[in-house]
């Protein structure tokens, strides 16, 4: 156990819909992480979170948006979704701000399968 | 664009044999490296991060090395077990803060 929550598990919607997924990061971690895993493709970096204020982005589309709350927990927002969202989405998280040196902890994921 | 590539894609042993992979990865701009394993219906476990030109690092059976100068990175198991059945995914981390993950290499030990 990672210490990383993730949720939903799984969600299924429709094109067009707006859905929201939740990540709460380990006990006393600061940054939280968002990754993609669409099929036939590795992790993708989304965009990256440290104490509430955005510290990097990776190729995360206009239609998908983030946020880190004051209790660090963090949502991803992906609107008007498309077929090609269907993708596992993990969440992850480490200590500092500086993703490249620590070790990130990844939660169980959530997959979105859109119909 | 940073690319970062693992070879093989896959491999199959047998339970006792000793394995290596391989993971490219841009010599510039290098901050860490990062190797975690994923075994199937889990999450990404993290094994090492390394930040310095000729890093080793092992856990158990697992070693690591690292040579940022022409970049690459390898990933040693020895005495393979069935539980070792995994992908190994490296990942490239860059002073901007992001991991830039390979594709991985899927490692089956059969018993």
């Amino acid at each position: 156990d990672s210490g990383v929550t993730q949720t939903p598990k799984h969600l299924i919607t429709a094109t067009g819909q707006r859905v929201t997924l939740r990540c709460s990061p380990r006990s006393g971690d600061l940054s939280v992480y968002w990754y993609q895993q669409s099929l036939d493709q590795g992790l993708q970096f989304l965009i990256q979170y440290y104490n509430g204020e955005e510290r990097a982005k990776g190729n995360i589309l206009e239609r998908f948006s983030a946020q880190q709350f004051p209790d660090l927990h963090s949502e991803l927002n992906l609107s008007s979704l498309e077929l090609g969202d269907s993708a596992l989405y993990f969440c992850a998280s480490s200590v500092g701000g500086t993703g490249g040196s620590q070790p990130q902890h990844f939660g169980d994921g959530t997959r979105l399968s859109i119909l | 664009i940073l690319n970062v590539e693992q070879s093989p894609q896959s491999l199959h042993v047998q339970e006792g044999d000793s394995t290596n992979f391989t993971c490219s990865f841009p010599s510039s701009n290098f901050y860490a490296l990062h190797w975690y394993r994923w075994e199937t219906a889990k999450s990404p476990e993290a094994l090492f991060v390394m930040t310095l030109n000729g890093d080793e690092k092992k856990k158990g059976r697992i070693s690591a090395t690292l040579n940022t100068k022409e970049g690459y990175s390898y990933l040693y198991i020895k005495g393979s077990q069935p539980e070792d059945s995994a992908t190994y995914l490296c990942a490239f981390g860059n002073q901007g803060g992001k991991l830039i993950f390979g594709q991985g290499t899927e490692l089956s030990v059969k018993p």
